[in-house]
């Protein structure tokens, strides 16, 4: 069965950082389309950032390039989204996201950006 | 960016009637490959979202038949033929012919 769990949300200040993490299980992540998209309160989906299936190029909303890496490790079936510079407006839940045949979500992290 | 615009953004139905949801895009989605990258999202309380329809027409494995997707070009619309309580939601679509790849605004869908 596939799950994709995240980690790594929380509550962090403007100008702080955080790592969110994503572990896979249950199919072949390394051949998989790789994204975060996140749920911003009271608005909807926005896509965050992706990455191709070999790594080979990563694309960002703008909002956020410059400020967001998105990251994996095949060994360990894990996707990683490291965030500085954070401001008020990051707050959302964040989804990892993974696309073949078939699109998985994970269950989401919060992150909450406030002083 | 290519802005995506759902109406109605509520929609209180009766249970076992049809629903229609209606997908704006503000340019056209057919691809240099003549394919179409729209895709449908719902998304339940407490859960996260699940595909429904992917290149504006084809249900995703395990997605009911009353559920159903059509259009071309800008102009694209989710249809479901019977609600029931398990379909109540937030529904979004999405274009992936552009970058960034956007959702339209989202659509609430919920008992009147």
């Amino acid at each position: 069965e596939v799950h994709l769990v995240e980690s790594g949300g929380g509550l962090v200040q403007p100008g702080g950082s955080l790592r969110l993490s994503c572990a896979a299980s249950g199919f072949d992540f390394s051949k998989h389309w790789k994204t975060w998209i996140r749920r911003v309160p009271g608005k909807g989906l926005e896509w965050v950032a992706n990455m191709w299936p070999d790594g080979s190029e990563k694309y960002y909303v703008d909002s956020v390039r410059g400020r967001f890496t998105i990251s994996r490790d095949n060994a360990k079936n894990s996707l990683y989204l490291q965030m500085n510079s954070l401001r008020v407006e990051d707050t959302a839940v964040y989804y990892c996201v993974t696309w073949g045949n078939n699109v998985h979500w994970g269950q989401g992290t919060l992150v909450t950006v406030s002083s | 960016d290519v802005v995506m615009t759902q109406s109605p953004l509520s929609l209180p139905v009766t249970l076992g009637q049809p629903a229609s949801i209606s997908c704006r895009s503000s340019q056209s989605l057919v691809s240099t490959d003549g394919n179409t990258g729209l895709d449908w999202f719902q998304q339940t309380p407490g859960q996260s979202p699940r595909r429904l329809i992917y290149t504006v027409s084809n249900r995703d494995s395990g997605v009911p038949d009353r559920f159903s997707g059509s259009g071309s070009g800008t102009d694209f619309t989710l249809e479901i033929s019977t609600v029931e309580a398990e379909d109540i939601g937030v529904y979004y679509c999405m274009q992936r012919t552009h970058w960034p790849h956007t959702f339209g605004q989202g659509t609430k869908l919920e008992i009147k």
